[in-house]
């Protein structure tokens, strides 16, 4: 693995299903986000987590949640899909929270019908 | 509320210059970051700016002036390969990165 690796690359999920996008890195970053970004819009943050076992909640987090077990890995879940979460999915993270440069992954294609 | 302004599309021709505002207002102030992204892939960082002046960094330079809530993105000798987007990002005081909806730059030969 080098940087961040994203799983799966794109999915079609029926609505009202559970699905959980997937986030690796390995750059020992104390910091990851999740963001959606949608046509005409800015990237959106869905939700944080400045260190392993802390997470917080970003400009739209309803419909989501997310989990920091280890440095490593930050899932994103989505509960019960909802078409208006048809979107591309990116994982980022940076060394610290603070006003460090953030990398991202390749993202997830979502779609949901 | 918070707000990144920047133009939605813009066409330079191969070897020219182009210059990509961005104007913010935000909740604090932590850094303005440039990111490049190209069509169906992920942002890639190219400057950021934490203080008034002119960053340069080969072929792009960075410009800030945080009186004005202004930025600008230079990009010099323009290759086919600029074509992408550029997103302009404004680190807030919780920061977190409140982002522009990008410009879409077209590069023709």
């Amino acid at each position: 693995i080098a940087g961040i690796t994203q799983a799966p690359t794109s999915q079609i999920l029926a609505a009202g299903r559970r699905m959980t996008l997937r986030c690796t890195q390995d750059m020992r970053h104390n910091a990851m986000y999740w963001y959606r970004q949608d046509l005409g819009l800015g990237l959106r943050l869905i939700h944080y987590s400045n260190t392993a076992g802390t997470t917080g909640k970003g400009e739209v987090p309803d419909g989501y949640s997310v989990s920091r077990a280890n440095t490593d890995d930050f899932p994103l879940t989505l509960a019960s899909a909802v078409p208006s979460q048809t979107s591309v999915y990116f994982c980022a993270s940076s060394l610290s929270g603070a006003a460090d440069t953030q990398y991202f992954g390749p993202g997830t294609r979502l779609t949901v019908l | 509320g918070q707000n990144i302004d920047q133009p939605t599309e813009m066409t330079a021709t191969e070897g020219a210059i182009v210059q990509i505002n961005c104007t913010y207002q935000t909740s604090g102030f932590n850094g303005l970051f440039w990111y490049q992204q190209h069509a169906g892939e992920a942002p890639t960082f190219l400057s950021y700016n934490v203080l008034d002046g002119l960053e340069e960094k080969g072929r792009f330079s960075s410009f800030l002036s945080r009186s004005k809530g202004y930025s600008y993105l230079l990009l010099k000798e323009l290759q086919m390969k600029d074509s992408a987007s550029y997103l302009c990002a404004v680190a807030d005081s919780n920061y977190q990165l409140i982002w522009g909806a990008g410009t879409k730059l077209i590069i023709k030969p």
